[in-house]
């Protein structure tokens, strides 16, 4: 049974530094992964997806990793700022089978001024 | 414009009653799901449609019953509420089953049953 777990639970840095949120699941078998930032009362939106194939994508100040033999995953933010304050959910995709997600309990992150 | 919208954002409720929550893409997208965020911030799939059919059902009370009027449509209709009930309903909406589709997701609706 696939299981994804987020490390830290929570962080809270000064703005400006650069920060690393981990993700690890427990079966290798996946389609992609997908990082995803979530603001209070707010729905999901989706960062990054990386395809199984890939090692890496980038977006802006983001680049998340992905390693599938491992069955680990970071999410790089760098220069962080207040408006990075969220909690960021990492989710899987299993192989076979229909489209459905696995999610982490997510790192909630606050970047104070 | 909203791509997955939700309604009602918020419902407060007694336990035993019967509730519904509506879910509605203008992305043209052909499958829809609902998630459920636990206290505990897990976000777990209920069920998945493809074109108004059933594909996905986790395990779910059958006290929950979908329905997908149409594809751009997928409600969701809870009997005898339970206070375990209590969670964020999020919906989301892919284009298909392909490897490379991301899902997009509501805003989400707050059930608290007293």
């Amino acid at each position: 049974k696939q299981e994804v777990t987020q490390i830290p639970a929570a962080l809270s840095v000064p703005e400006g530094e650069n920060l690393v949120l981990n993700c690890s699941f427990t079966d290798s078998a996946i389609y992609n992964l997908q990082w995803f930032r979530q603001d209070p009362g707010k729905g999901l939106t989706s960062l990054l997806l990386i395809q199984s194939s890939q090692r890496e994508q980038t977006s802006g100040r983001l680049n998340a990793s992905l390693d599938k033999s491992s069955g680990r995953s970071t999410l790089y933010i760098a220069a962080s700022q207040p408006g990075d304050s969220a909690t960021y959910l990492c989710a899987v995709r299993p192989s076979g089978g229909y489209n459905k997600l696995i999610f982490g309990a997510g790192t909630r992150l606050a970047v104070h001024p | 414009d909203t791509a997955v919208s939700q309604t009602p954002k918020y419902l407060v409720t007694q336990m035993g009653n019967d509730k519904s929550i509506k879910c509605e893409q203008n992305l043209g997208h052909d499958t829809m799901y609902w998630y459920k965020q636990d206290s505990k911030k897990f976000l777990k799939i209920m069920f998945s449609y493809n074109n108004k059919e059933l594909i996905i059902n986790e395990t779910v009370p059958n006290r929950f019953s979908p329905k997908s009027p149409d594809k751009a449509h997928l409600n969701l209709h809870i009997n005898s509420l339970e206070l375990g009930d209590s969670a964020v309903y999020f919906c989301a909406s892919s284009q298909a089953q392909g490897r490379r589709e991301t899902q997009y997701f509501g805003p989400g609706t707050r059930l608290l049953v007293l």
